[in-house]
């Protein structure tokens, strides 16, 4: 099986434009969830998706948004980019739930500039 | 506050040498325990998960063990590589709202000497 996907691996991005991540989840499974890695926070939970519904959201401003379509796949929207928004993002499929196990992507980079 | 810690942040040893990674936890509703390695600007590779029901698990060369009465899991590496030289992540499943989540440690940086 192919592995957990996402596009594009880098973006520079100028502050207060927006940036739609993407993430293809290995096939299978229905469950997408999105973190967020920098160094000074490490890894923080963005959200989790299942079934096109969001289930959980973590502690981060409205201006990160997502969703997941019929097909598992998902994307993450940022809007209103600050400098604070540079990092990893990545993202990470499991078959059924955001605690099972988890397999990641090789994630985005984003750059704000 | 759900937290989760790595010691020690960083290890350097000679290749060859058995180690152990320490994380804690001390949030007593951790569904299971998942351990990851990152190489420095990539994802995660799962390592090894154990359930809330198991005390270890095994693969290859490594050995993770989990004891959630006293909120600790181990990571054992025998024989180290320079290959396993990467970052070493422990992070907790936990069932939240409808469906679930992962909090994560800070990391712990191995270094392997050739």
């Amino acid at each position: 099986k192919a592995g957990v996907t996402q596009t594009p691996r880098y973006l520079i991005k100028t502050r207060g434009q927006q940036v739609t991540l993407s993430c293809s989840p290995i096939s299978g499974h229905r469950s997408v969830s999105w973190y967020q890695q920098t160094p000074g926070q490490g890894l923080q939970f963005l959200f989790e998706y299942f079934s096109e519904t969001q289930r959980n959201k973590g502690n981060f401003p409205g201006r990160f948004s997502g969703r997941q379509f019929s097909n598992s796949r998902s994307e993450m929207n940022v809007s209103t980019l600050e400098l604070g928004d540079s990092a990893l993002y990545l993202c990470a499929s499991s078959e059924a739930q955001g605690f099972d196990e988890q397999f990641f992507g090789p994630g985005t980079r984003l750059t704000v500039l | 506050k759900q937290e989760v810690t790595q010691i020690p942040a960083a290890l350097s040893v000679p290749e060859g040498e058995n180690l152990v990674l320490n994380c804690s936890f001390t949030d007593s509703a951790i569904y299971n325990l998942q351990w990851f390695r990152q190489d420095p600007g990539k994802g995660l590779t799962s390592l090894l998960l154990i359930q809330s029901s198991q005390r270890e698990q095994t693969s290859g060369r490594l050995n993770a063990s989990l004891d959630k009465s006293s909120g600790r899991s181990t990571l054992y590496i025998a024989a180290s590589q320079p290959g396993d030289s990467a970052t070493y992540l422990c992070a907790g499943g936990r069932i939240y709202n409808q469906g679930g989540k992962l909090i994560f440690g800070q990391g712990t940086e191995l270094s392997v000497k050739p």
